[in-house]
């Protein structure tokens, strides 16, 4: 099935307040990757984390990485009307003949003002 | 740099015509991925090219889907016959390699193509 896969589907919350969302994936990978989505339009890169890291930030983005349970998470601190989009996970398996990312079906954030 | 650059925005094909939807990658990327999406859910790898070679294509369907990455222009993604179920918003992402296979990169994404087919 998909690499790849967010939870929750769907999260609303309060400005201000922080939002949480995961990823899990089934194969070995040599990164994962965090992408934001604005309705209608392209992706734009967030944050990229390699295999042999288990946090990194960037701003007001915190995210985490358990290769032992294949999971990751993204955390948005003190959030904004601004931040409400999709947010997908993107993950580059190890032992690919190719630079290819598999997307997973996203959790769309709602920040309500 | 204007970054990844598509067109048309928007599409809109009878079934059985043709559909050509292209992609300039951001100056200095030789690498081209294409993806699918359906709404509301996440992208679907179609194909990786670089220039003039299709290094991935595993995600194309098997007919009626083409691409191509010539060495002069921009790349291709071409739906021969289009049928309903190829109504989609295609996107397009670009990076610059390095070089190494298997190593991924940060990919930079166009605006895409909502295809519609009627």
């Amino acid at each position: 099935s998909q690499q790849g896969e967010e939870d929750p589907q769907a999260l609303s919350i309060q400005e201000g307040e922080n939002a949480t969302m995961n990823c899990s994936y089934k194969t070995s990978i040599n990164n994962l990757q965090w992408y934001r989505q604005n309705s209608g339009r392209g992706l734009v890169h967030l944050i990229l984390i390699r295999s042999n890291e288990r946090e990194k930030h960037s701003g007001r983005l915190r995210v985490t990485l358990d290769t032992s349970k294949k999971s990751s998470s993204l955390l948005i601190t003190a959030s904004r009307a601004a931040d409400t989009a999709s947010y997908f996970c993107a993950t580059d398996a190890k032992n690919t003949n190719a630079g290819k990312s598999t997307f997973g079906d996203g959790t769309t954030l709602t920040v309500k003002p | 740099n204007a970054g990844v650059m598509q067109n048309p925005r928007h599409l809109v094909r009878r079934r059985g015509q043709e559909a050509r939807l292209r992609c300039s990658p951001m100056k200095g990327h030789s690498h081209v991925y294409w993806y699918r999406q359906l709404p509301e859910e996440g992208l679907k790898f179609m194909v990786y090219l670089q220039k003039e070679n299709i290094i991935d294509e595993s995600g194309m369907p098997k007919e009626r889907f083409s691409a191509e990455f010539p060495k002069e222009g921009p790349s291709i993604l071409r739906i021969q016959q289009v049928v309903r179920g190829d109504s989609a918003a295609y996107f397009c992402a670009s990076s610059p390699g390095q070089g190494r296979l298997g190593a991924n990169e940060k990919l930079f994404f166009g605006s895409g193509t909502q295809l519609s087919v009627l």
